[in-house]
């Protein structure tokens, strides 16, 4: 167990589909990521927030809706999603400004659009 | 900008024999590296990170890597495989005194260990 939780651990949705992932942490960190790792390519960085404020977007397209309503939450919204967008999506949380800072990961959600 | 090569998408070792896994970087900065290992169906968990002083860092599980900066590179290793330590192994070059920099690690592609008995 490593206090970030994530649901659903799998997913199936069609692409006119509107769905949620949910993440949760229990660390009592101040910083929040969603991470996309889709086969033979190197984890992505999606969004990050940082005390519910987002800090990062790294050009993912509108289709992807994050929201932070606090510290210990992160949804990320999927609506009219693409095949390509097919991936396992991680949440991962840290204390960001603080020397023993490291990313803790969840177990991800296996996301799967036909 | 920072990349991270690893070489070698798969490796393959007995139960008891050295791991090795390579891992080379750049970056315009001194870098911040590190090993992450991902176990089937789980998230990633950090398994050595290096920031500053000693080059050769020891994490978790007996795996240990050495920073050489002549050669750009960030090697992990242990001196005998056990067939728990079969999984993905993911190096990570950061240029953030904080180690992640609000997460924006450049990862490698990944390399999936076999271990065989």
């Amino acid at each position: 167990e490593t206090g970030v939780t994530q649901t659903p651990r799998h997913l199936v949705m069609g692409m006119t589909n509107k769905k949620s992932l949910k993440c949760e942490q229990h660390l009592g960190h101040n910083a929040m990521y969603w991470y996309k790792q889709s086969a033979k390519k190197p984890l992505e960085l999606m969004f990050v927030y940082s005390l519910e404020e987002r800090v990062e977007n790294n050009s993912v397209p509108s289709r992807f809706s994050p929201e932070c309503p606090n510290s210990s939450h992160l949804f990320l919204h999927l609506h009219t999603l693409q095949p390509e967008d097919s991936a396992l999506y991680l949440c991962a949380s840290s204390q960001v400004f603080s020397e023993r800072e490291k990313l803790f990961f969840g177990s991800g959600t296996q996301l799967s659009v036909l | 900008a920072q990349s991270v090569t690893q070489l070698g998408s798969h490796v393959s070792v007995s139960e008891g024999a050295l791991v090795l896994l390579r891992c080379n970087y750049s970056s315009s900065v001194p870098p911040y590296l590190f090993w992450y290992v991902q176990y089937p169906n789980q998230g990633l968990q950090l398994l050595l990170k290096y920031t500053t002083g000693a080059t050769l860092v020891k994490g978790i599980n007996g795996f240990e890597a050495e920073f050489k900066k002549s050669e750009t590179s960030f090697h992990l290793t242990k001196p005998s495989a056990h067939m728990s330590d079969a999984a993905e192994y993911f190096c990570a070059v950061s240029d953030s005194v904080f180690g992640t920099s609000y997460g924006k690690l450049t990862f490698g592609q990944g390399t999936i260990l076999t271990v065989h008995p």
